[in-house]
Formats: C-alpha cells, sequence, structure tokens
C-alpha cells in the first residue's frame, strides 16, 4: 500500500523557517517525481514545488522561489521542503504527493501556521 | 498560459447523477487533466486522468460510478448514483512545462 506521511508543520513566527518531511513507502520512490502542494484556509489546491527522481531537477513557484528548497534522500525514501523568510499568506496545509504512473498519490498533509 | 477553469458549485440528489466540467485555456485543448476529490477535512484523493480523445484512466479502487469524458477544450467528470460521501470538493488538475495546474474546484453538494 502506498502511503505518504508528512511531518514538521507547525507555528512560526514571520521570517521564520520550518522543515517539512514526507516519507514515503509502498512504491520504488526513487522512481518516481514528487511534488509539495499547499491548501491555504477555505481556499483551493496550489502547486508548490517538484523534483525529479534523482533529486537533479527541481522547479518551483514564482511565490515561493528563492525562499523553498525542495529536495529527497531516495536512500531514507524521504522528501522535503525547507521553507525560509516565511510569511502570512504560507499559512497553509501542505500536502506531498507522488506523480503520475500510473497513479497520483497523497499524503494526508501538514498544516503550517505564519503567525506573531 | 496554461489555466483550468470549473465552476464553483454543483448539486444534485441523492442517486441523482452529476457532471463537473473543467475547462482548459485556449491552446491547450489536447491536454490530459486528473480529478481529484477532497472530502471535508480531508486530504485529496486521486480519482482518474481523462485524455482529449475521451479515454479516461482511474485509480486504485475508485466506484464505477465515477466516470470521465471529453469534448474539445473541456474535460468532464461524472458521478453516478450519488450517496452522500460524494459530497466534496472537486479538482481538475494538468501538466505545464514545469508544474502542476489545478482548476479552482467546485463543491458539489448531495441534496
Amino acid at each position: 500500500e502506498v502511503q505518504l506521511v508528512e511531518s514538521g508543520g507547525g507555528l512560526v513566527q514571520p521570517g521564520g523557517s520550518l522543515r517539512l518531511s514526507c516519507i514515503a513507502s509502498g512504491f520504488t520512490f526513487s522512481s518516481y517525481w514528487m511534488h509539495w502542494v499547499r491548501q491555504a484556509p477555505g481556499k483551493g489546491l496550489v502547486w508548490v514545488a517538484r523534483i525529479s527522481s534523482d533529486g537533479r531537477v527541481t522547479d518551483y513557484a514564482d511565490s515561493v522561489k528563492g525562499r523553498f528548497t525542495i529536495s529527497r534522500e531516495n536512500a531514507k525514501n524521504t522528501l522535503r521542503l525547507q521553507m525560509n523568510s516565511l510569511r502570512g499568506e504560507d499559512t497553509a496545509v501542505y500536502y506531498c504527493a507522488r506523480d503520475l504512473d500510473p497513479n497520483i498519490y497523497w499524503g494526508q498533509g501538514t498544516l503550517v501556521t505564519v503567525s506573531s | 498560459q496554461l489555466v483550468l477553469t470549473q465552476s464553483p458549485s454543483a448539486s444534485a440528489s441523492l442517486g441523482g447523477s452529476v457532471r463537473l466540467t473543467c475547462i482548459l485555456s485556449s491552446g491547450h485543448n489536447d491536454y490530459t487533466i486528473a480529478w481529484h476529490q477532497q472530502q471535508p477535512q480531508k486530504g485529496p484523493r486521486y480519482l482518474m486522468t481523462v485524455n482529449s480523445d475521451g479515454s479516461h484512466t482511474k485509480g486504485d479502487g475508485i466506484p464505477d460510478r465515477f466516470s470521465g469524458s471529453s469534448s474539445g477544450a473541456e474535460r468532464y467528470l461524472i458521478i453516478s448514483s450519488l450517496q452522500s460521501e460524494d459530497e466534496a470538493d472537486y479538482y481538475c488538475q494538468t501538466w505545464g512545462t514545469a508544474e502542476w495546474v489545478f482548476g479552482g474546484g467546485t463543491k458539489v453538494t448531495v441534496l
């Protein structure tokens, strides 16, 4: 059974940093592109970042470029999102997701709240 | 620019059917899209992909009453024999050059 379990969310002050993790199981993690998607309270899904299966290619939404860094450690089946210079508008539930082949899988999400 | 447009809401009676629409922006008629369901207070769940020719491929364990079709720039999700647990938000999503693109979502109410 494919499982994606996020952790690392919490309350952080504006300008602060947080690192999210997503531990994958039930599939060959190193074979798949992975994504982070977020959802602000009461809002829709918004793509944040993606990383290639070998970690060499990364892409970011303009809203987080230069502040967030996506990475992965295939030996530990772990996806990460380092979030720096956090702003109030970064408040959201953050989901990790496995790209299609043949299915897309989602984690249950971790809540990040940026507030003083 | 790749944009997906969805109606904000839809409703249908218990046991009835509903068709949700996702419209691809001009010049992107041939794109494959995916549908995702998000029940209240839960994470998203992948339902299926829908191709430009109308063929669709469902995810693991997705009931037969969920199906997909296509017409031009429009991609559809059809839910038949509506059940109370189908009351949820439904998002379409596609693959841009280097990103995922989501529609704004449609909230389905089961009457």
